[in-house]
């Protein structure tokens, strides 16, 4: 069955970066998209952007632009996403979600990964 | 890129039929039929219940139904049961090869 397992919660001081990882397993991990959502206490799902796994692709949300890299390492399916200069605001619990073909569906989701900003 | 937009929240009694509309614009579910639908219960992650629009992935019930007009994208849940309580997100294609989200929406099952 398909997993994504995302690693666990991290506390950051303001300005500083933090990296999320994603690990992928019971698909092919080249074979879709890995999105990544973010979630601030009490609000909505916010998307933050897209890697193809296959390629390296990826593609960014207007908001996170210049502060978001996504990077993936096939050889042990696993996606990352990296932000930068952290602010209070970027307290949220960070989702990935496989893409779910050409349809802009995410499909299967990790099961969130809480990061914490705080000084 | 804006939000689309839900009522923050919708109410039914179980057995009956309610309806969660999704306004969005020309640009995102007016261009696109790629219009998806997630059910997430608190402290939980999403779960995909409606893409394409109108299409249900296996093991999701077929309570759950979704359509497209226009700019807006509505999701019906008939034959309410306590456990739809939860909150519904829409989400579209925007172009670009970027997706938007909407506010959400709280389900209550009276």
């Amino acid at each position: 069955q398909v997993q994504l397992e995302q690693s666990g919660a991290e506390v950051k001081k303001p300005g500083a970066s933090v990296k999320v990882s994603c690990k992928a397993s019971g698909y092919s991990f080249t074979s879709n998209d890995l999105n990544w959502v973010r979630q601030a206490t009490g609000q909505g799902l916010e998307w933050m952007g897209w890697i193809n796994p296959n390629s390296g692709n990826t593609g960014y949300a207007q908001k996170f632009q210049g502060r978001v890299t996504m990077t993936r390492d096939t050889s042990i399916s696993t996606a990352y996403m990296e932000l930068s200069s952290l602010t209070s605001e970027d307290t949220a619990v960070y989702y990935c979600a496989k893409g779910g073909g050409d349809d802009g569906q995410l499909d299967y989701w990790g099961q969130g990964t809480l990061v914490t900003v705080s000084s | 890129q804006s939000a689309l937009t839900q009522p923050a929240s919708v109410s039914g009694s179980p057995g009956q039929s309610i309806t969660i509309s999704c306004t969005g614009t020309s640009s995102d579910i007016g261009s696109y039929n790629l219009v998806s639908w997630y059910q997430q219960y608190p402290g939980k992650a999403p779960k995909l219940m409606i893409y394409v629009a109108s299409k249900r992935p296996s093991g999701v019930s077929n309570r759950f139904s979704g359509s497209k007009s226009g700019n807006t994208a509505s999701l019906t849940i008939s034959g309410l049961q306590a456990e739809d309580e939860a909150e519904y997100y829409c989400c579209s294609y925007a172009g670009s090869s970027t997706l938007v989200f909407g506010g959400g929406t709280k389900l209550t099952v009276l």
